[in-house]
């Protein structure tokens, strides 16, 4: 049972290289999001989906790119490294069966780009 | 109008004193008041949560007061622990066009003395 499952845990970058991020979740939930968490700004939504194929803008897209082509797997690129961009990363899912449910994050991904 | 203002940023407490966290919203279209535990390298973890319906939830040690009035929530740990040593996120949630939306507090780095 594993849930979300974040990969890569840690990842260095420079300025200008590309990653990608990937979140697989074997919960058979809908909804998935990306997180970046910041010192003294808490959690910050990045890009969510509502389901295979959908994605949208959560609060601070810019510089982010996503795609779910698979129920269960939501990655998260960045094309171009910035400083800024240094952060720890959560995904998260849930399903709308119940109403609004519970957020499973992921053990996270830390970001540094130099 | 979509922030979740957290206080305090940071927390000591002996063992067995009482923890509070404090939480403050503004939009009255949130529906949803969760609290989220964070281990150091892991992600959050969901602790308890309240519906505006109720003035008070509590799960053993964990209390939410919530007033609706004065839109403000609160966190309790009684008896607290070493082992509740932990940082802590309030968030407010509400339905957005296809999912849920959720604003997190800044959170609160909790530490409980032995």
């Amino acid at each position: 049972n594993a849930g979300v499952t974040q990969t890569p845990k840690f990842r260095v970058l420079k300025t200008g290289q590309s990653m990608t991020l990937l979140c697989a979740q074997d919960m058979n939930h809908e909804y998935m999001y990306w997180y970046r968490q910041d010192p003294g700004m808490g959690l910050r939504l990045i890009h969510y989906s509502v389901g295979e194929g959908t994605t949208a803008k959560g609060e601070v897209p810019d510089g982010y790119n996503v795609s779910r082509l698979k129920k269960q797997n939501f990655l998260l690129g960045l094309e171009s490294a910035a400083p800024s961009q240094t952060s720890v990363y959560f995904c998260a899912s849930s399903s709308p069966d119940r109403g609004v449910g519970e957020l499973f994050f992921g053990e996270g991904s830390r970001l540094t780009v130099l | 109008q979509q922030q979740v203002k957290q206080s305090p940023q940071s927390l000591i407490v002996q063992k067995g004193g009482i923890s509070i966290i404090n939480c403050a919203y503004e939009n009255t279209a949130f529906d949803y008041f969760p609290w989220y535990q964070q281990f150091p390298g892991k992600g959050p973890a969901l602790l308890i949560a309240i519906r505006p319906d109720v003035s008070e939830k509590k799960e053993g040690r964990f209390t939410i007061s919530f007033n609706k009035s004065a839109k403000q929530f609160s966190l309790h740990i009684m008896d607290s622990q070493p082992g509740d040593s932990a940082t802590y996120f309030c968030a407010a949630s509400m339905y957005f066009p296809g999912t849920y939306k959720y604003i997190f507090g800044t959170g609160t780095r909790l530490k409980v003395l032995a």
